[in-house]
């Protein structure tokens, strides 16, 4: 299948700092992007869609000036996490839908985030 | 999305099939049915989606049934490799977004 990559894996960064995490469809063109978020054992959260050279929308409750959302790119969208804290610790996903009119969504590895 | 329904969790033997009901019944027309796996600490892994007929792949089979309103997944000689999280959506279809459930939780025994 199709391949999605998320970079970096994992993160530790300082409370207050941000934190940048990307997402790219390595062999194909992706118009919208999906970002979520998961908390241990729990299911996935989608946090906002991004489209390709707009802006992105997000999901009621998800702060859009703390996670800013960037798909300046057919092939790559990234998360900010701006001013980190503790709680914002979590796992972060990406997926891509594949073709401009296709309906496959693959998903990425996933990025751990520690807010220290 | 339609909300969907699935068993918090299923014990399959090795070897058997492992077969996964999924409850859609407020799927609209143009929603598909898509399956994903997780492990745990890793992305969700596409497995199969469908909108209508039955499909099948290298890894696994759909099967809707006519009203749409529930599917199963069938997983025909499951390992202990496919323990994981399944997870059941009704959505997409144009761009638009998937929503996760709670999923089942599949566990493969000896």
């Amino acid at each position: 299948g199709a391949v999605v990559s998320q970079h970096p894996s994992w993160v530790i960064c300082k409370s207050g700092t941000s934190v940048k995490i990307e997402c790219r469809s390595l062999d194909f063109q992706a118009t919208t992007m999906f970002w979520y978020r998961q908390f241990p054992k729990q299911s996935l959260m989608l946090m906002a869609t991004s489209n390709e050279g707009s802006k992105a929308t997000y999901e009621q409750g998800v702060e859009k000036d703390k996670f800013l959302i960037n798909h300046a790119s057919l092939t790559l969208s990234t998360l900010t996490v701006t001013s980190a804290h503790p709680e914002d610790s979590s796992f972060y996903i990406c997926s891509a839908l594949q073709g401009l009119s296709g309906n496959t969504i693959y998903f990425g590895e996933g990025s751990w985030l520690t807010v220290v | 999305d339609a909300k969907t329904t699935q068993p918090p969790s299923m014990d399959c033997a090795e070897g058997r099939a492992a077969n996964l009901p999924c409850n859609h019944s407020t799927i609209s027309g143009n929603e598909y049915v898509y399956w994903y796996r997780q492990i745990h600490s890793q992305g969700p892994q596409y497995i199969i989606h469908g909108l209508k007929n039955n499909e099948t792949n290298e890894m696994a089979s759909l099967i809707i049934t006519e009203d749409r309103k529930s599917s199963t997944l069938i997983l025909p000689h499951a390992t202990l490799r496919d323990t994981a999280v399944y997870y059941c959506i009704a959505g997409g279809g144009g761009g638009n977004k998937l929503t996760f459930g709670t999923g089942t939780q599949l566990k493969v025994e000896l």
